[in-house]
C-alpha cells in the first residue's frame, strides 16, 4: 500500500524567507502523481502544485517550487519569499493514477506559520 | 472554476440525532468523495462514489451511510451522531480519472454535544 509522510508537523519562518517542506512516500509503481495542497486557517483547501512522475522537470507555480527525486521517492516543496498569506497548513499528497478506483491518498500535513 | 459547496460551514449536533452533511458540485465531476479531518490524523476517507447511485466504503466508513441520487450531491449521513464524531469534514470533486487532482468545499466543522 501506498503511504505519504510529512515529517515536519509544525515550522515557522520570518516572512521573506525561504521554506522547504518534506515529503516522502512510499509505492512500487513507475508512474503516479504528486500534489502539494494548501488549507489556509478557515478557508478552502486548494492545490498549490503537481507532479507527474514521468516528467523529470521540476514543477514551479510562481513563489513554489518542487524537488521532485523519484529514486529517493521524494517530493519536497520549496516556498520562496515567503508572505504572510503562506500561513496554513501544507498537504503532501499521491495518487497511483492508472485505474478508476485510484485515490488520492494525503500525508498527515505540516502547519506553516509565516512570521512578520 | 469548479465549485464545490457545502451547504454548512458550522453544525452542532445532540448525540444520537440523525445528521445529514451535503454537498454540491457545479462542474459535472464523476468522482465525489467525504473526509474527516482531525489534528494529526490528516484527511482520512469515509466514502466515495463514482457515479450516480454508486457508493464505496473508504478507510473510516463505520457509522457513517452516504446517498448519491443525482450526479451533483453527495450527502453524508451520520445515522445516530456521537461525540467521537465531531471534526471537520471535507466534501471533494474529481473528474473520472483525477490526475489533476480534487477540488474541495469549504468544509463542515461538526460538534456533537
Amino acid at each position: 500500500a501506498q503511504t505519504v509522510t510529512q515529517s515536519q508537523p509544525e515550522m515557522s519562518v520570518q516572512e521573506a524567507e525561504t521554506v522547504t517542506l518534506s515529503c516522502t512516500y512510499d509505492t512500487s509503481e513507475s508512474n503516479y502523481y504528486l500534489f502539494w495542497y494548501k488549507q489556509p486557517p478557515s478557508r478552502q483547501m486548494i492545490l498549490v502544485i503537481r507532479q507527474e512522475a514521468y516528467k523529470q522537470q521540476n514543477a514551479t507555480e510562481n513563489r513554489f517550487s518542487v524537488n521532485f527525486q523519484k529514486a529517493a521517492k521524494s517530493f519536497s516543496l520549496k516556498i520562496s519569499d515567503s508572505q504572510l498569506g503562506d500561513t496554513a497548513m501544507y498537504f503532501c499528497a499521491f495518487m497511483k493514477g492508472m485505474n478508476r478506483d485510484d485515490k488520492i491518498i494525503f500525508g498527515k500535513g505540516t502547519r506553516l506559520h509565516i512570521l512578520p | 472554476d469548479v465549485k464545490v459547496t457545502q451547504s454548512s460551514r458550522y453544525l452542532v449536533k445532540r448525540t444520537g440525532e440523525k445528521v445529514f452533511l451535503e454537498c454540491v458540485q457545479d462542474m459535472d465531476h464523476e468522482n465525489m468523495f467525504w473526509y474527516r479531518q482531525d489534528p494529526g490524523l490528516g484527511l482520512r476517507l469515509i466514502y466515495f462514489s463514482y457515479d450516480v447511485k454508486m457508493k464505496e466504503k473508504g478507510d473510516i466508513p463505520e457509522g457513517y451511510s452516504v446517498s448519491r441520487e443525482k450526479k451533483e450531491r453527495f450527502s453524508l449521513i451520520l445515522e445516530s451522531a456521537s461525540t467521537n464524531q465531531t471534526s471537520m469534514y471535507l466534501c471533494a470533486s474529481s473528474l473520472t480519472w483525477p490526475n489533476y487532482g480534487y477540488t474541495f468545499g469549504s468544509g463542515t466543522r461538526l460538534t456533537v454535544v
